[in-house]
């Protein structure tokens, strides 16, 4: 069964930089997983943030941005602001239709 | 405005059954491919079933497979899951979301709750 890992919890100052990841359990992520990022505040739905590894949605703030880093897909939150403070979710393609999401980070802004 | 209105959620004992249904507006629904995911209380997300646009093609994770079946009905802008053989672990969230191509979700409904206990 494939895991999709991700970092249980990240920290960030105000204005800082965070990068957030999003492994496999084994083998490599590449372009071809076709990576894509959301992001969920508690009790909502989640919001769409990054799609085929670095495009950002519709509306989505140019502090968030994404990439292949090593083995990895990666989320940057460059000049992390507060309300960037709740769970973040990395999606791969599978391929046959079949999609999984990553374990989820909670990052909080302090 | 894209808007998806996730509903059928409800109390249901292992082994019963439940549809959900997501009710679609703001878009040509027959032109995209949809999908559904949902999130275990205080747990990640999950996907959980895609269609395509024609319902020619559905997809399901392996917890449930032979148990879940995801339809739709373009002629009524709604998508549905079919939900039999329920289990505890089951109870969740269950989100409705639009499937682009590219290989992600770009619309999200509000959720609806389904709950398996007895």
């Amino acid at each position: 069964q494939t895991v999709v890992t991700q970092e249980p919890s990240f920290s960030v100052s105000p204005g800082g930089t965070v990068t957030l990841t999003c492994g496999l359990s084994s083998g490599s992520v590449s372009s071809s997983y076709y990576p894509s990022w959301y992001q969920q505040t508690p009790g909502q739905a989640p919001r769409t943030l990054i799609y085929n590894t670095n495009t950002r949605s519709s509306g989505v703030p140019d502090r968030f941005s994404g990439s292949i880093l090593g083995n990895k897909a990666a989320l940057t939150i460059t000049g992390a602001q507060a309300d960037d403070e709740c769970d973040y979710y990395c999606v791969l393609y599978m391929d046959s239709g079949i999609y999984v999401f990553g374990t989820g980070t909670k990052v909080t802004v302090l | 405005e894209v808007q998806l209105l996730e509903s059928g959620g409800g109390l249901v004992q292992p082994g019963g059954s439940l549809r959900l249904s997501c009710a679609s507006s703001g878009f040509t629904f027959s032109n995209y491919a949809m999908t559904w995911v949902r999130q275990a209380p205080g747990k990640g997300l999950e996907w959980v079933s895609g269609i395509s646009t024609g319902a020619i093609a559905t997809y399901h994770a392996e917890p449930v497979k032979g148990r879940f079946t995801i339809s739709r009905d373009n002629s009524k802008n709604t998508l549905y899951l079919q939900m039999n053989s329920l289990r505890a672990e089951d109870t969740a969230v269950y989100y409705c979301a639009r499937w682009r191509h590219g290989n992600y979700f770009d619309y999200w409904g509000q959720g609806t709750l389904v709950t398996v206990s007895s």
